[in-house]
């Protein structure tokens, strides 16, 4: 069975930095591009990273490149996002997803998430 | 970038009945469409993709419609377990964008 599980939220100062992990299991983690997709409380989803197989390609929207990047470690099955520079607007839930098929760019499977709360 | 709009943010149906839930793209993105369904407490389910294309797993009754820029979730003869948020995504260009969401709830 898929799993992931998303862990590293919290409250967090606007200017500081976070990093979120996501554990995955039950399939073979180095074959899939993986991203992080948010959801600002009572907003639509946003598309924030995604990863290549190997780690060595990744992408980003305007709203987050230069501030956030995204990595994993195939050995360790785990996905990272770190958030630098945070801004209010950044608080969401954020949410790990496997992308169905390589260069597909859709979401087979998403964890349950985890909330970062930028705020003084 | 590419703006999704799901016109209605709330349809009300009963068990039994039929609903479409509709999707516009700004602009022409061929069939680079998925629709995704979210019930509380749980994780985000890939219904759709490719348009039309069912994700293994999806109940027949589910299908989707439409090319270019409008497409359209139908979901036949409602089940209890079909009510929550819905969602629209194109994967057509970069930045992945999604619809703001409809959620369908019991009448």
């Amino acid at each position: 069975e898929v799993q992931l599980v998303e862990s590293g939220g919290g409250l967090v100062q606007p200017g500081r930095s976070l990093k979120l992990s996501c554990a995955a299991s039950g399939f073979t983690f180095s074959n899939y591009y993986m991203a992080w997709v948010r959801q600002a409380p009572k907003k639509g989803l946003e598309w924030v990273a995604t990863i290549s197989t190997s780690g060595s390609r990744t992408y980003y929207p305007d709203s987050v490149k230069g501030r956030f990047t995204i990595s994993r470690d195939n050995a360790k099955s785990s996905l990272y996002l770190q958030m630098n520079s945070l801004k209010s607007e950044d608080t969401a839930t954020y949410y790990c997803a496997r992308e169905a098929k390589p260069l597909h760019w859709y979401f087979d499977f998403w964890g349950p998430g985890t909330m970062v709360t930028v705020s003084s | 970038d590419v703006q999704m709009t799901q016109s209605l943010s709330y349809l009300a149906a009963s068990p039994g009945e039929s609903v479409s839930i509709s999707c516009k793209a700004s602009k022409s993105i061929s069939n680079y469409l998925a629709w995704y369904q979210q019930k509380p407490g749980e994780a985000y389910k890939l219904l759709i993709y490719s348009g039309s294309t069912l994700q293994s797993g999806t109940p027949s009754r589910f299908s989707g419609s439409g090319s270019g820029t409008d497409f359209t979730l139908t979901i036949r003869s409602l089940e209890p377990e079909d009510f929550g948020l819905y969602y629209c995504q194109q994967y057509y260009e970069k930045p992945l964008t999604f619809g703001s969401g409809t959620k369908l709830e019991i009448k």
